[in-house]
C-alpha cells in the first residue's frame, strides 16, 4: 500500500465549476498534511496546511481533513483554467520535527476547461 | 520565487562522468533537502540536512553523494549515473522545526545518456 495515495487523473471540470481533489494517507499517526500546486516545468508550492480535523478555507480553496478515515481533500471553487496543474497531496513523516520531511502522493492532474 | 536558486537548470550527462547539482537559499533557513522527482512516481525526499549536518538519508544509492558545506549551500555529487537517474531533482530549504513551509527551488532537469 502506497503511504499517499491520489488518484493521478486527469480530473477535468469546466470553469466555474467545484474541483474536489482526494488523498489517502496509510500512517494513522500522521499529523501535519498539505497540499501542493505544481505547474507544468515549475517546482511545488505550497497552497493550503491543515492538521486539525475539519475544513480549513483560504478563499477559494477549502482543506478537508478526517483523520479517522485517515483522508483528506482540496476543494476548488470556481475554478479557473489558471488553476490546471498537478495538485500534490504531502503529509510530514510521523515523529518527524522537521518541517521539510514530507511523503507525497504521485498528484492529480486538474484540468479547467474554458 | 529565488529564496531558493538551483543551478544548473538542466544538466545532460553521461554515465562515466562527474557532475554536481548545486542549491543556494537565501531564506535564513537551518534546514535544507534534496528530492527527486521522477516521471509517474510521487516526490521522494533523499537527504535531509540539519545545521548543515546529516540527518536523513533515504537509502539513497551511493552514486549520489551530498555535501552541505554551511546552512545556506547544498550540493549534489553524481558519479556513474544510470539512465534510470534521470529525473527533476528539487533542492529545498525550510526552518527545522518552526512554521509549515518549506521552499523548493525550480529544480535541475538530469538526463543520463
Amino acid at each position: 500500500q502506497k503511504e499517499v495515495e491520489q488518484n493521478s487523473g486527469p480530473l477535468s471540470v469546466p470553469e466555474g465549476a467545484i474541483a474536489s481533489l482526494n488523498c489517502t494517507y496509510s500512517d494513522r499517526g500522521s499529523q501535519s498534511f498539505f497540499w501542493y500546486r505544481q505547474y507544468s516545468g515549475k517546482s511545488p508550492e505550497l497552497i493550503m496546511f491543515i492538521y486539525s480535523n475539519g475544513d480549513k478555507e483560504d478563499g477559494r480553496f477549502t482543506a478537508q481533513l478526517n483523520k479517522a478515515s485517515q483522508y483528506v481533500s482540496l476543494l476548488i471553487r470556481d475554478s479557473q483554467p489558471s488553476d490546471s496543474a498537478t495538485y500534490l497531496c504531502a503529509v510530514r513523516k510521523t515523529g518527524s520535527s522537521n518541517t521539510g520531511k514530507l511523503i507525497f502522493g504521485q498528484g492529480t492532474t486538474l484540468q479547467v476547461k474554458p | 520565487e529565488t529564496g531558493v536558486t538551483q543551478t544548473p537548470r538542466h544538466l545532460v550527462m553521461g554515465m562515466t562522468n562527474k557532475k554536481s547539482l548545486k542549491c543556494e537559499q537565501h531564506l535564513g533557513h537551518n534546514a535544507m533537502y534534496w528530492y527527486k522527482q521522477s516521471a509517474k512516481k510521487p516526490l521522494e525526499l533523499m537527504f535531509v540536512y540539519n545545521f548543515k549536518e546529516q540527518t536523513e538519508n533515504n537509502s539513497v544509492p551511493s552514486r549520489f553523494s551530498p555535501e552541505c558545506p554551511n546552512s545556506s549551500h547544498l550540493f549534489l555529487h553524481l558519479h556513474t549515473l544510470q539512465p534510470e537517474d534521470s529525473a527533476l531533482y528539487l533542492c529545498a530549504s525550510s526552518q527545522v522545526s518552526s512554521g509549515n513551509t518549506i521552499y523548493f527551488g525550480e529544480g535541475s532537469w538530469l538526463t543520463v545518456v
